[in-house]
């Protein structure tokens, strides 16, 4: 199973695009990159999943080049409400057990 | 439809007491999880199923039992309360055909003293 390293932390301002690159140098072909958003005290949200090129969704856009290495999670004009951390997991579409892997998560403060 | 619910929201325990967190998903999911989370940190996977009856390990399954008796229900215990087991405790639940898109509950707060 892959791991993610991405940064710790960031900070933005309001109306700004947030960039969040995440590495998984080990993905495997079956292997698939998802996205999730936390905020305190709940529970995490689904944000975007992708498996090549780009994926865009009302929420987010998520980038993946072509070696898969590595994904950046993009966050059009940012608002206060989207300090938060997020996740970047990757699973595997294997059958015969499913994991999941949270890595460390990027803690996104958007400043006014 | 209330989506994950998770039971109780709070819990302190003493060392060496058990106790049993219930979840509940009301969307017909084949597939649910248990998480553990700890301050700073991301998730770890306890145990998850991928169906009503059947249960398996994941990253940190030690001093945790589960059970999915009905395929709404997925019931974490513990035996005998450590206070390493001081954590957050979220379920999640998915379908089988979108896996990697789970629904979290709200968390259960666990302190054992």
């Amino acid at each position: 199973l892959a791991k993610t390293t991405q940064p710790i932390s960031m900070d933005s301002y309001e109306g700004q695009e947030v960039n969040i690159t995440c590495s998984h140098n080990n993905i495997a072909t079956n292997d698939y990159i998802t996205w999730y958003q936390q905020f305190p005290s709940q529970g995490p949200r689904f944000i975007i999943q992708g498996y090549k090129t780009k994926v865009t969704n009302e929420v987010a856009s998520l980038f993946i080049p072509a070696d898969r290495k590595s994904s950046t999670l993009s966050l059009p004009r940012v608002s206060l409400s989207d300090t938060a951390v997020y996740y970047c997991l990757v699973g595997d579409f294997n059958t015969g057990g499913f994991k999941t892997i949270f890595g460390a998560g990027t803690r996104l403060f958007v400043k006014a | 439809n209330a989506g994950v619910t998770q039971t109780p929201k709070f819990r302190v325990l003493k060392t060496g007491q058990s106790m049993t967190l219930l979840c509940a998903q009301d969307m017909n999911h084949e597939y649910m999880y248990w998480y553990r989370q700890d301050p700073g940190m991301g998730l770890r996977l306890i145990h998850y199923s991928v169906g009503e009856g059947t249960t398996a390990k994941g990253e940190v399954p030690d001093g945790y039992n589960v059970s999915r008796l009905k395929k709404q229900n997925f019931l974490l215990g513990l035996e005998s309360a450590a206070p390493s087991q001081t954590s957050v405790y979220f379920c999640a639940s998915s379908p089988h055909t979108v896996q990697y898109e789970q629904y979290f509950g709200p968390g259960t707060r666990l302190t054992v003293t």
